[in-house]
């Protein structure tokens, strides 16, 4: 089945712990995406990769990394979270031409206390 | 700079009533614009998009959309609508004009609730 994972679907932490976000897909996607989704706010892109080793910043990078090693991984790496980043998380994927619409993973609800 | 507004939180509606939720966008190239559902607890669902051509396009579950250039619109539309049309939808743009064409924006979402 074509579908783009996520791991942790939820995820409770502490403020200052490191934390990664998973995120994989089956369908040989190029272009892969994070987006965090927050009440009034809508879907704001973190950042976005075109392919393995290329990557670039969405809207809302602050505070995030992220990195392409594999054409099917693209983990979401929060070094030192902080309260304002608790949010939903949500990964896409979708071959390389913009004219094609994007496939979400399930989403991760991430609270930093 | 690219933007998408969804002027209406909420948009409710007597079921079998035809349905409008509402979206207008800012490029500065050609637009490819997108509707996107998403219901409780899941991940976002692709509806339809407009690329080029036909200004009336026509997607999943019965829904369509008018790309309206002028107006700078891209309302979703729905001739009757169901109970099970209710959830969070939202509009995403595009730039297909420019190196900003991988950058993704997306509306601040439109909640539809369908009254029995």
């Amino acid at each position: 089945e074509a579908q783009v994972t996520q791991n942790p679907r939820y995820l409770i932490t502490v403020t200052g712990k490191k934390l990664t976000v998973t995120c994989s897909q089956n369908m040989n996607h190029e272009y892969m995406s994070w987006y965090r989704q927050d009440p009034g706010l809508g879907l704001r892109q973190i950042y976005y990769s075109m392919n393995v080793e290329v990557t670039d910043k969405g809207d809302v990078p602050e505070g995030y990394k992220v990195s392409r090693k594999e054409k099917r991984n693209f983990p979401l790496i929060l070094e030192s979270p902080s309260p304002n980043q608790t949010s939903l998380y949500f990964c896409a994927s979708s071959p390389g031409t913009p004219r094609v619409e994007q496939y979400f993973g399930p989403g991760t609800r991430l609270t930093v206390t | 700079a690219q933007s998408v507004a969804q002027p209406e939180d909420q948009v409710n509606v007597a079921e079998g009533n035809p349905l409008t939720v509402k979206c207008t966008y800012s490029v500065s190239g050609n637009p490819y614009l997108f509707w996107y559902v998403q219901y409780p607890n899941r991940g976002l669902q692709f509806l339809l998009k407009y690329i080029t051509g036909d200004n009336l396009v026509k997607g999943s579950y019965g829904f369509e959309a008018e790309f309206n250039k002028s107006q700078t619109s891209f309302h979703l539309k729905k001739p009757s609508a169901l109970v099970s049309d209710s959830a969070l939808y939202f509009c995403a743009v595009r730039d297909g004009g420019s190196r900003r064409t991988y950058k993704y924006i997306f509306g601040t979402g439109t909640r539809l609730k369908v009254l029995a």
